[in-house]
């Protein structure tokens, strides 16, 4: 079956440490994107990748990092920069970027990591 | 201002009944796509349903339908027959255009909605 995977459901920190969630995808999609959501509102895009080797910032890029060494991995590190880490990160992907290769642009969405930093 | 507005922060329905969820989006560019999500409990995001600017005909995906009024700037999301499992936290979101941030999808804050047996 294909799909994206995160890992793991729920990850626990304690203030100062960086942490990686983890995002894989066989559904052969080159765009991947990370979002954060908090408790009662919408996603909110934090990075972008187009193709391996290529990511931008999103909106609220700041204290984050990713890398794209894999098309089908896009991990996303929370360093101890950012300052209110505690969140709900969700993984998306889709075909591709602008929609050149056909398809709607839908994004298709991982199961989610939930991260807790006391 | 808020590209996406969603207005009702929770709606119960009886179950086997209808029910709309309001969206509304702010947009000059004449090529968007709206899209309608469904996160239950669980955490993921489920793709429901899409509607494009030039769509002559409003969308259907089996119990879903969206209600598209593109004078009014609003998309709606129909749920008929509604089932248990449909509740959940419903997203609405936009892409705009076709041009550099045409990748982005700008999401509501979500309606959740509770059916009732």
């Amino acid at each position: 079956d294909g799909g994206i995977t995160q890992s793991p459901k729920y990850l626990f920190r304690k203030e100062g440490q960086n942490v990686t969630l983890s995002c894989e995808q066989n559904l052969n999609h080159d765009a991947m994107y990370w979002y954060r959501q908090d408790p009662g509102q919408g996603l909110r895009l934090i990075y972008y990748s187009q193709i391996v080797n290529d990511f931008q910032k999103g909106d609220i890029a700041e204290g984050y990092s990713v890398s794209r060494e894999k098309k089908e991995s896009f991990p996303l590190t929370v360093t101890s920069a950012q300052k209110n880490p505690t969140a709900f990160y969700l993984c998306a992907s889709s075909i591709d970027l602008f929609g050149f290769k056909g398809g709607l642009g839908e994004q298709y969405f991982g199961p989610g990591t939930r991260l807790t930093v006391t | 201002a808020q590209k996406i507005t969603q207005t009702q922060p929770g709606m119960f329905v009886q179950e086997k009944e209808a029910v709309t969820l309001d969206c509304t989006y702010d947009t000059s560019d004449p090529s968007y796509g709206l899209f309608w999500y469904k996160q239950p409990s669980s955490g993921e995001m489920i793709f429901l349903i899409y509607q494009g600017s030039y769509d002559q005909q409003n969308a259907t995906e089996g119990r879903y339908s969206l209600n598209f009024q593109k004078a009014r700037k609003s998309a709606n999301l129909v749920i008929s027959a509604s089932q248990l499992g449909d509740s959940a936290m419903y997203f609405c979101a936009m892409r705009e255009g076709e041009g550099d941030s045409s990748y982005k999808l700008i999401f509501g804050s979500g309606t959740r909605l509770l059916v009732r047996p």
